[in-house]
């Protein structure tokens, strides 16, 4: 089975400034991707950053990085000079499966401070 | 080009009706999945299309609950004798194609169905 786990319900961010969001995950496969989604007030998911767990560098997307760490199968997004459209609920999901099913964690809560 | 989209946007009904939920997916696309998510929760996998043919049902949760896709395109997600458990936002999304290798899944806005 498959898990995800985010553990921050809510941060917060003084605008321009950087956070970290935590994610951890259990899996069995031994190929799969990450990824980060937003999902503003409009309910529509966005996809931020991808990463393939067999690529050892971390991805970058503009002002989104993550940290992956494999062993400790944990992938923390970054989000530098936050601004006040970041603000949102940021998702980390696991896809899985011969069909590229996802599981998302419960979710994070970024409210940005201006 | 015109993205995923889900009709209705918001659907209130009364505990013990049918209802259905349609997903338009972006053309082309021949992977189709539904998600719900419920209230201060992530999205849960319910269904999995390729082209016509549900390949991965796991995540029904009952069979009061089921979906088709007849010509490829179109997807309906029909719930009988609803529950007030089953108020949440159904996502549908769509990729080019589902299988092994990277696919991005496209989300539509979703339907929030409310059961009163």
């Amino acid at each position: 089975a498959q898990t995800v786990t985010q553990s921050q319900p809510e941060m917060s961010v003084q605008e321009a400034e950087t956070v970290t969001l935590s994610c951890t995950y259990d899996t069995s496969e031994s190929d799969y991707y990450l990824f980060w989604y937003k999902q503003p007030p409009s309910r529509q998911m966005i996809l931020v950053i991808r990463q393939e767990a067999y690529k050892q560098q971390n991805a970058t997307e503009n002002r989104f990085s993550v940290n992956f760490q494999k062993a400790a199968k944990s992938f923390s997004l970054k989000i530098s000079d936050s601004q006040l459209g970041d603000a949102a609920m940021y998702f980390c999901a696991l896809r899985h499966g011969a069909g590229n099913m996802l599981t998302f964690g419960g979710g994070t809560r970024l409210m940005v401070k201006p | 080009g015109a993205g995923v989209s889900q009709t209705p946007s918001n659907k209130v009904t009364e505990k013990g009706k049918y209802v259905e939920l349609r997903c338009d997916p972006i053309s082309g696309h021949t992977a189709l999945y539904w998600y719900r998510q419920s209230l201060g929760q992530g999205p849960e996998f319910l269904i999995y299309f390729q082209g016509t043919g549900a390949a991965d049902d796991s995540g029904l949760p009952n069979d009061r609950f089921f979906a088709v896709r007849p010509e490829g395109s179109v997807s309906t997600l029909k719930i009988q004798r609803t529950e007030r458990g089953d108020s949440a936002v159904y996502l549908c999304a769509s990729s080019p194609r589902g299988g092994l290798g990277y696919n991005e899944q496209f989300f539509g806005p979703g339907t929030r169905l409310t059961v009163l």
